[in-house]
């Protein structure tokens, strides 16, 4: 079955120093992998994605994520975090099944990050 | 450029009432789907179009119907609501992709859906 695993439920981080939210999939084939966040009442907002290439993909706002084949894994870091990163980050992997560009999202991470 | 928006932002309904949601997309977008949150499930499709006149059921479909009779709309339809129902309703959409490009999708701002 394909399916996002997203292992922690919070992580919590003091401003300045790097932060890491895990992410690992199950897919048949090559995945695709997204990364999306929700701040608060607001809908998802598209931060990076993998489709191929580069292991190491930049996005918006200094996040960047790396691809780990053998390891199944997609974790989104930062190198220093911000307040302004507290939100809701949401894994997804396309759904290889169809052609329809469905995405299976993970249950997602709330990411705390203090002063 | 709007991008994906959503009507209407609120709603509260009484149970058996019905409702239907609208989300336009101005970004020429092929596809297009309906997700619910609920604290704790993440996002789960309820039902997806893959161009105007047609529609597929998602992960979680009962209780719902959708149309999308032109390319930018996508309705969703609550017949008969519950109590069940009650979620945060969020409209996406996206290029279908080709060669690295596209794939991923943009979403609208939800609608708060009470069902008492």
């Amino acid at each position: 079955a394909q399916s996002v695993a997203q292992p922690e439920d919070q992580v919590n981080v003091a401003e300045g120093n790097p932060l890491t939210v895990k992410c690992t999939y199950s897919v048949s084939g090559n995945p695709y992998l997204f990364w999306y966040v929700q701040y608060p009442n607001r809908g998802l907002q598209f931060l990076l994605k993998y489709i191929t290439g580069d292991n190491l993909v930049k996005g918006s706002y200094g996040f960047e994520a790396e691809f780990n084949k053998s390891q199944t894994s997609f974790h989104l870091k930062k190198p220093s975090a911000l307040v302004s990163d507290s939100a809701l980050y949401f894994c997804a992997v396309r759904d290889m099944r169809g052609s329809q560009g469905n995405l299976i999202f993970g249950k997602g991470t709330k990411l705390s990050v203090k002063p | 450029n709007a991008g994906v928006t959503q009507t209407p932002k609120f709603r509260v309904l009484k149970t058996g009432q019905s409702m239907t949601l609208l989300c336009a997309q101005d970004m020429n977008h092929e596809y297009m789907y309906w997700y619910r949150q609920d604290p704790g499930m993440g996002l789960r499709l309820i039902h997806y179009s893959v161009g105007e006149g047609t529609t597929a059921k998602g992960e979680v479909p009962d209780g719902y119907n959708v149309s999308r009779l032109k390319k930018q709309n996508f309705l969703l339809g609550l017949e008969s609501a519950a109590p069940s129902q009650t979620s945060v309703y969020f409209c996406a959409s996206s290029f279908p992709g080709l060669a690295g490009v596209g794939y991923e999708q943009y979403f609208g701002p939800g609608t708060r859906l009470t069902v008492t």
